[in-house]
């Protein structure tokens, strides 16, 4: 999983602050996707990129979330107004091509707390 | 719809030991993907194995291996002569042959290799 770097790794914010989550995906890959880790949970699928595009957001929360993977830059998960429940460890991963089947190599994680 | 069961919650084994961690999956697709991913304390997730529908084979890489049964839809991890550095949480994943590559990951089970 070398290469995929998510920044910040430890983020704490306050009830009602944004949370901005960013993810560079590995050289070469131009598919980018978000999962969230509940405490003692299994990861749950939010979203998936590609360059300018959402391709799939049917595990974003309706409200408060949203992402974006620019021409030029990393992908952004932002959380707006956050609250208690939003506190998890956030995961990007990114795959070379679009393809059924395609490993995804995942980051290390953004903890976020909310305080 | 596609559901990954890892009914080991947690496993406690002695170094040298070995262990072997179940998944059991749900799927409608004839083609799809299965994947197991390590967390280990530090938190970041890495990749294991991929392994797709059509190839029953079972795999060895060291002292890991894994059993592929699609009679059983089970494709269970074993990890031979265990050491400590083993310890971690253990996931199993379920891709299948759909646009969006949303995977679906179990629950994860969290081994513990004691010296």
């Amino acid at each position: 999983n070398a290469g995929v770097m998510q920044n910040p790794r430890h983020l704490v914010r306050r009830r009602g602050q944004e949370a901005r989550l960013r993810c560079s995906p590995m050289k070469g890959h131009s598919h980018v996707y978000w999962y969230r880790q509940l405490p003692e949970e299994g990861l749950k699928f939010m979203v998936y990129l590609q360059k300018e595009n959402i391709i799939d957001e049917s595990g974003m929360p309706k409200e408060r979330f949203s992402a974006e993977f620019p021409k030029e830059g990393p992908s952004i998960l932002r959380i707006q107004q956050v609250v208690r429940g939003d506190s998890a460890a956030y995961f990007c991963a990114s795959s070379p091509y679009f393809g059924a089947g395609n490993t995804i190599y995942f980051g290390e994680g953004s903890w976020l707390t909310v305080v | 719809a596609q559901k990954v069961t890892q009914a080991q919650t947690e496993i406690s084994v002695v170094e040298k030991e070995d262990v072997t961690l179940d998944c059991v999956y749900e799927t409608r697709d004839t083609t799809y993907y299965l994947f197991w991913y390590k967390q280990p304390p530090s938190g970041e997730l890495v990749f294991l194995i991929r392994r797709n529908s059509f190839d029953e084979q079972n795999e060895i890489s060291g002292r890991y291996s894994w059993n592929f049964q699609k009679s059983t839809s089970s494709f269970n991890f074993t990890i031979t002569a265990s050491q400590v550095v083993d310890s971690a949480v253990y996931f199993c994943a379920l891709s299948e042959d759909n646009y969006g590559q949303n995977f679906v990951f179990g629950p994860g089970t969290r081994l513990s290799v004691l010296p």
